[in-house]
């Protein structure tokens, strides 16, 4: 199975919103409420962002937000921030057998 | 706090083995499966495999199939990946990951690297 679809880069300046989608199909973005969004920063270990589509785990600020419509996920960044400058992979449940796959990844840059 | 910490990277010949661990704490190990993803330099992450919460079950990415062996060794907390038949496209960061128990993961390691070049 290929990845899930991603925009190569974002940017936005600070104070501003960003949408990055995530596409796939109806085999798994389409067809599970498990939807993740992982920041990972250069060098660094990805971090969980949004879990099930829409949840943020604790600590994470209420500027990142979550949502899907048919085989379109989306992670939105509110209010941006210098440090919210990183690579962004969405990554969804496939299957039994392949279980996840990752998106391509988006660069987000705070102009 | 959850820790994961992998070892066992290093540089290897196309056609070689090695064998990554995972040291885990901070959780009840046994009580979650396990992820391997990857990354090569300058791509992005790729799932590799997944082990049961008791290594009754494996999973693999198709291009791995065959060559790779997940396992874990839960008096230990330690997930484990043989690498065998290793090719120059294995070259990545392999982390460790764990599984959210709600078809999801959450917690990664800092991973470990793979280099596999003549």
């Amino acid at each position: 199975q290929s990845a899930l679809t991603q925009p190569r880069s974002v940017s936005g300046s600070p104070g501003q919103s960003v949408t990055i989608s995530c596409t796939g199909t109806s085999g798994d973005v389409g067809g599970y409420n498990y939807v993740s969004w992982f920041q990972q920063r250069p060098g660094i270990a990805p971090k969980l962002m949004i879990y099930d589509v829409t949840q943020r785990p604790s600590g994470v600020p209420d500027r990142f937000s979550g949502s899907k419509s048919g085989n379109t996920a989306s992670l939105t960044i509110s209010g941006l921030q210098s440090e919210d400058e990183a690579d962004y992979y969405c990554c969804s449940y496939a299957s039994s057998d392949t279980t996840f796959l990752f998106g391509t990844g988006t660069k987000v840059t705070v102009l | 706090e959850v820790q994961l910490a992998e070892s066992g990277g290093g540089l290897v010949q196309p056609g070689g083995s090695l064998r990554l661990s995972c040291a885990a704490s901070g959780f009840t190990f046994g009580a979650y499966p396990m992820h391997w993803v990857r990354q090569a330099p300058g791509e992005g992450l790729v799932w590799v495999s997944r082990v049961s919460h008791d290594a009754a079950h494996t999973n693999y990415a198709g291009s791995v199939k065959g060559r790779f062996t997940v396992s874990r060794d839960n008096a230990k907390n330690t997930l484990y990946l043989q690498l065998n038949s290793l090719r120059a496209e294995d070259t990545a960061v392999y982390y460790c990951v764990k599984d959210s128990g709600n078809y999801g993961v959450d917690y990664w390691g800092q991973g470990t690297l793979v280099t596999v070049s003549s």
